[in-house]
């Protein structure tokens, strides 16, 4: 079964750019989102299809997707994005989720 | 704007069924843009694909749990169900309902219900 890699946590300073990335065979010939999730609260969409960001979501979210790793990138990283944070992708017909990355601003 | 809600039962015994409803408002469940799914989340841990459902009926389920889950849709009631069979304390989680995106190469969730907790224990 197809399995995507997250780093359990990722850390920031107020301000700088925060780099999160989800890793999977090939999985830059596949599409890729991510969901964000603060303590208490449902996921929410903040990338789809690699490097789209629905409506009402900041311009500092960004995402890409090469090889086998994408990645979410907060520029100007602000407390309110400390979260965890999942990739998902879709697989043989089957949604696979990465394990979650918790972002720590400090 | 769309909404969704989990509801059921918070307890249910081992080897039982747990249940669960999603109600959608604000939209209809007949749509032909959109699919919907359900997404569980142990307590402390990550994100858990269960199945999605077309409001035809046509279905796709996670395999490592197909053999125990049925999702149905109920279009009069824009609603869509969850039942997962023979459950045990690895089924504790937080069941959410959302909607889903689907194309023929990717699927993503926007937006999500709230989620409810369900307990698996005697």
């Amino acid at each position: 079964s197809y399995e995507l890699t997250q780093p359990p946590s990722v850390s920031v300073s107020p301000g700088q750019t925060a780099s999160i990335t989800c890793s999977g065979d090939k999985l830059g010939d596949k599409y890729a989102c991510w969901y964000q999730q603060k303590p208490g609260q449902s996921p929410v969409l903040v990338i789809y299809q690699d490097y789209k960001r629905p409506s009402g979501i900041p311009e500092r979210f960004s995402g890409s997707n090469s090889g086998n790793t994408a990645t979410l990138t907060i520029s100007g990283t602000q407390a309110m994005d400390e979260a965890d944070y999942y990739c998902q992708a879709w697989d043989s017909s089957t949604v696979v989720f990465g394990g979650g990355t918790n972002l720590t601003v400090l | 704007q769309l909404q969704l809600q989990e509801s059921g039962p918070g307890l249910v015994k081992p080897s039982e069924t747990l249940s669960l409803t999603c109600t959608v408002s604000g939209g209809s469940i007949s749509s032909s843009s959109y699919y919907w799914g359900w997404i569980r989340q142990p307590p402390g841990k990550g994100l858990e694909w269960i199945g999605t459902i077309y409001y035809s009926g046509n279905t796709y389920y996670n395999p490592s749990l197909q053999s125990r889950v049925t999702i149905s849709v109920d279009t009069s009631k824009n609603q869509f169900s969850l039942k997962l069979s023979s459950v045990t304390a690895a089924d504790t989680a937080v069941y959410y309902c959302a909607r889903v995106i689907h194309s023929v190469t990717t699927d993503w969730f926007d937006p999500w219900g709230l989620g409810t907790l369900v307990t698996i224990s005697a």
